[in-house]
């Protein structure tokens, strides 16, 4: 299957402090990914869409200045928690759907955020 | 929106047992997928499995598109089968995928 690859795996930061995720889709091009985050003991919930080329679009009630997204090529989008809070830790993962196949959609190996 | 239910929300087992768990949605949905997340938080890809019946070893899965329901099989379940299972349905062909709440598995050796 497609490999999509997501750094760091795991970090640790300071109260308003900013952090930068990367997904990077390895051997296909992704015009489209997805930003999901999960708490402790619960499902995934998509935050977002990122758009190569174009903005995100964030799912209701996620806060766009936040988490910034960009999407600057087929194979790399961001997520970057800024000013950072304790209530922001949490498991972010993304995913990505090679747009050529159309068919199912991979995920990353997720990245463990912890504000301190 | 769309709204996923998987059940049951925890199973145990013992090692060898076999089980079925289940994901009902409440919408037509174009694409249907099967993980696993592993201890470490990985999901790993099951099936996609929008509709019909496929196979991969112990595990199988079917989806009833008309009815709205997927099944999945696990066989002669193993302690390395533990973990939790999603089920996601993406029903706007995007990739956009909405989860249901996941079933949590322990397989007891």
């Amino acid at each position: 299957g497609a490999v999509v690859s997501q750094h760091p795996s795991r970090v640790i930061c300071k109260s308003g402090t900013s952090v930068k995720i990367e997904c990077r889709s390895l051997d296909f091009q992704a015009t489209t990914m997805f930003w999901y985050r999960q708490f402790p003991k619960q499902s995934l919930m998509l935050m977002a869409t990122s758009n190569e080329g174009s903005k995100a679009t964030y799912e209701q009630g996620v806060e766009k200045d936040k988490f910034l997204i960009n999407h600057a090529s087929l194979t790399l989008s961001t997520l970057t928690v800024t000013s950072a809070h304790p209530e922001d830790s949490s498991f972010y993962i993304c995913s990505a759907r090679d747009h050529s196949m159309n068919t199912e959609a991979f995920f990353g190996q997720g990245t463990r955020l912890t504000v301190v | 929106g769309i709204q996923v239910e998987q059940s049951p929300p925890d199973l145990i087992l013992q090692e060898g047992a076999n089980s079925t768990l289940r994901c009902n949605f409440s919408d037509s949905v174009n694409n249907l997928q099967w993980f696993h997340q592993n201890p470490w938080g990985q999901l790993i890809n099951l099936f996609y499995i929008p509709s019909g019946t496929k196979q991969n070893g112990r595990l199988s899965a079917t989806t009833v598109a008309t009815e709205r329901y997927s099944l999945l099989y696990i066989s002669s379940s193993q302690t390395t089968d533990s973990g939790v299972y999603f089920c996601a349905v993406d029903w706007s062909n995007t990739g956009k995928l909405i989860f249901g709440q996941g079933t949590t598995l322990q397989v007891k050796p």
